[in-house]
């Protein structure tokens, strides 16, 4: 059973209209990231909620927003999506302890964004 | 952060293993070295992770070298389902998010 769950799996949306991407975890990990994957790229961090703690990547555009209204579903808000914005979205999660091992991190199949 | 080196690309054949390696020579006394794999239009998925000593299972083995600037990863007998983008992960302990290098793209060939 998909533990981290992502809506949907290939999202269509037009140029400068938001879009709001979602994901779920039946894991209860106090740790939730989003990820942006361009082709042939390596995932790049954009932002992650330790707990209800919400921690941005200094590179991380202001069109990115994200929301985490409880400890299974954390949003990814894109406010006004340029065509450099398409690109596979992972959401993953984590249960961590502060000065313990970073543990394993669980991802999700990834949201396919593409801009038109 | 700690740097690290993968080769871009590997090619393997099917049945017989695969020496995936990682250069860290920055790597600190407290990185942890984790691996993690993604699969064709997967996201990633972890592999294993070590310190200092050598580490198996089910999936692979971890060789670390002596002065923890490189390590292993060892897939003992790859198969087609093990086509895929590896990373070599330092991390510290705590909260501390993964932070992905470029990987090395491991292709296996019947």
């Amino acid at each position: 059973d998909a533990m981290v769950i992502q809506n949907p799996r290939y999202q269509v949306t037009q140029f400068g209209k938001p879009v709001t991407l979602s994901c779920s975890q039946t894991l209860n990990h106090n740790v939730m990231y989003w990820y942006q994957q361009k082709s042939s790229q390596a995932p790049k961090l954009l932002f992650h909620y330790y707990d209800k703690d919400f921690n941005n990547e200094a590179d991380t555009p202001d069109n990115f927003q994200s929301r985490r209204p409880n400890t299974s579903f954390c949003f990814l808000d894109i406010r006004s999506p340029g065509l450099g914005d398409a690109a596979m979205y992972l959401c993953a999660t984590s249960r961590d302890t502060p000065g313990v091992l970073q543990a394993e991190a669980f991802f999700g199949q990834g949201t396919r964004l593409t801009v038109v | 952060d700690a740097k690290t080196t993968q080769p871009n690309s590997m090619e393997s054949n099917e049945e017989e293993p695969v020496h995936l390696p990682c250069n860290h020579s920055t790597i600190s006394g407290t990185d942890y070295i984790h691996w993690y794999r993604q699969l064709p239009s997967q996201g990633p998925e972890y592999v294993i992770h070590g310190l200092t000593s050598n580490v198996n299972n089910r999936m692979a083995s971890l060789a670390i070298a002596e002065d923890r600037k490189s390590s292993t990863l060892i897939l003992h007998r790859a198969t087609l389902r093990d086509a895929a983008v590896y990373y070599c992960i330092p991390t510290v302990s705590g909260n501390t998010p993964l932070v992905f290098g470029k990987g090395t793209r491991l292709s296996v060939i019947a």
